[in-house]
């Protein structure tokens, strides 16, 4: 079954703990990228990735890094989370950058 | 500026009616659209999408009209089910190697 694997799905931490959001996706896609959902705000990008070791920043990128060092697994790193960083986050790969997105089933995480 | 809107961010209907669901946007270089659907606790997933050249494309239960002269997006549901209540999104793209832009998102509300 053609899928975006997210983990942890919850997530509750204090402020400074780096942390770890795993994406992994088996269709083979070579874009990658990762989205926050907040209230009122929609989806906004935070960074992807058009190949394995090629990776940008999306529109709010600040407080994230990520990396490619695989073609299917493009995690998302914090390393000094904050409280405005609680939000619901999203997985997302495509065969290209504006093509149909495959979409993970969401991490929701807190900071405290 | 860039940005895709919705005309309302809630909607209910009957089961049985056929919804419609808007959106507008602003940047009249946008060439591709796609709506996507999000049901709660999960990820966005893909419902249909339409190029520029095109006016109106179908799918299974699913219209999508696009008016470039007003910059108007929109989508219809033929018999709406409660299995269609969820969060419906437009997105734009304005070229391509460009990301998608998401609007807010419209709720609709299926009550049988």
């Amino acid at each position: 079954e053609a899928q975006v694997t997210q983990n942890p799905r919850y997530l509750i931490t204090v402020t400074g703990k780096k942390l770890t959001v795993t994406c992994s996706q088996n269709m083979n896609h070579e874009y990658m990228s990762w989205y926050r959902q907040d209230p009122g705000l929609g989806l906004r990008q935070i960074y992807y990735s058009m190949n394995v070791e090629v990776t940008d920043k999306g529109d709010v990128p600040e407080g994230y890094k990520v990396s490619r060092k695989e073609k299917r697994n493009f995690p998302l790193i914090l390393e000094s989370p904050s409280p405005n960083q609680t939000s619901l986050y999203f997985c997302a790969s495509s065969t290209s950058r504006r093509g149909e997105l495959f979409f993970g089933e969401g991490s929701r995480l807190t900071v405290l | 500026g860039e940005s895709v809107g919705l005309h309302l961010p809630t909607l209910s209907v009957q089961e049985g009616d056929n919804s419609i669901i808007n959106c507008a946007y602003s940047n009249s270089a946008s060439d591709y659209f796609i709506w996507y659907k999000q049901e709660s606790g999960k990820g966005p997933q893909f419902i249909i999408d339409i190029r520029s050249n095109m006016d109106k494309r179908q799918g299974q239960r699913v219209t999508v009209l696009l008016n470039k002269t007003v910059k108007h997006l929109s989508l219809q549901i033929a018999a709406t089910q409660p299995g269609d209540s969820a969060v419906y999104f437009c997105a734009e793209s304005i070229q391509a190697g460009t990301a998608l832009i998401f609007g807010k998102g419209t709720t609709l509300s299926v009550s049988s």
